[in-house]
């Protein structure tokens, strides 16, 4: 079964440093990768997402993440954090359910980003 | 750009009651998923549709739940006879097939 370690419950950063927030996956094949940021009381919006091709992913609000095969990682990344990235933060995991396709997506924990000023 | 949308936002009831919940997906979208998130967790896969088939459904669901999507667009979500331990946000997700899935913002049920 696919599963989704994020060793980070809670990181704090202080405005304008870079962050790294960190993914490890269990999965036999090569998976679909997403991450996803969560504001309290509020759905998941999806920040960037790995099929195939370039191990280097952009996202949307200056995020990239890189997918790692060798370390089954793919920990997402950003240059200079502002106070409004301060949310929550969870990478998934799908599998593939045929060609192009896959199906559930299975959740890490997530990780708590807190923004000091 | 219309995305998922999800009824009530929030559902308090009694133990015991059977609560329904909505979900309209982005238009274009065949697939359609159900997740619970708990606090402090990840979500946690329910069942999932595309068009109007139920494709998969996590053994973790009980008897007491059942989903439908009768004619492929909207689908409920309901949970007959609520126990404690039914608390949770429950999040609905659409997608094309093969696309990545966008999330409403759930539906809080909280049990008395």
């Amino acid at each position: 079964a696919q599963s989704v370690t994020q060793p980070d419950i809670h990181i704090t950063v202080s405005e304008g440093a870079s962050l790294e927030l960190r993914c490890n996956y269990s999965y036999g094949a090569t998976p679909y990768l997403f991450w996803y940021v969560q504001s309290p009381g509020q759905g998941l919006q999806l920040l960037l997402k790995y099929f195939s091709g370039d191990t280097l992913v952009q996202g949307i609000k200056g995020f990239e993440a890189e997918f790692k095969r060798s370390q089954s990682s793919f920990n997402l990344r950003k240059p200079s954090v502002h106070w409004s990235d301060a949310a929550e933060y969870f990478c998934a995991v799908g599998m593939n359910a045929g060609g192009t396709s896959y199906g559930k997506l299975t959740f890490g924990q997530g990780t708590i980003l807190t923004v000091h000023p | 750009d219309t995305g998922v949308s999800q009824d009530p936002r929030h559902k308090i009831t009694k133990r015991g009651q059977n609560v329904t919940f909505r979900c309209d997906p982005i238009s274009e979208h065949n697939r359609l998923y159900w997740y619970r998130q708990t606090l402090g967790q990840g979500p946690e896969f329910l069942t999932y549709f595309q068009n109007e088939a139920q494709l998969e459904k996590s053994r973790l669901l009980s008897d007491r739940f059942s989903a439908e999507r009768p004619k492929g667009s909207f689908s409920t979500l309901e949970i007959q006879r609520t126990e404690q331990g039914d608390s949770a946000m429950y999040l609905c997700a659409s997608s094309l097939v093969g696309g990545p899935q966008h999330f409403g913002d759930g539906t809080r049920l909280s049990i008395l």
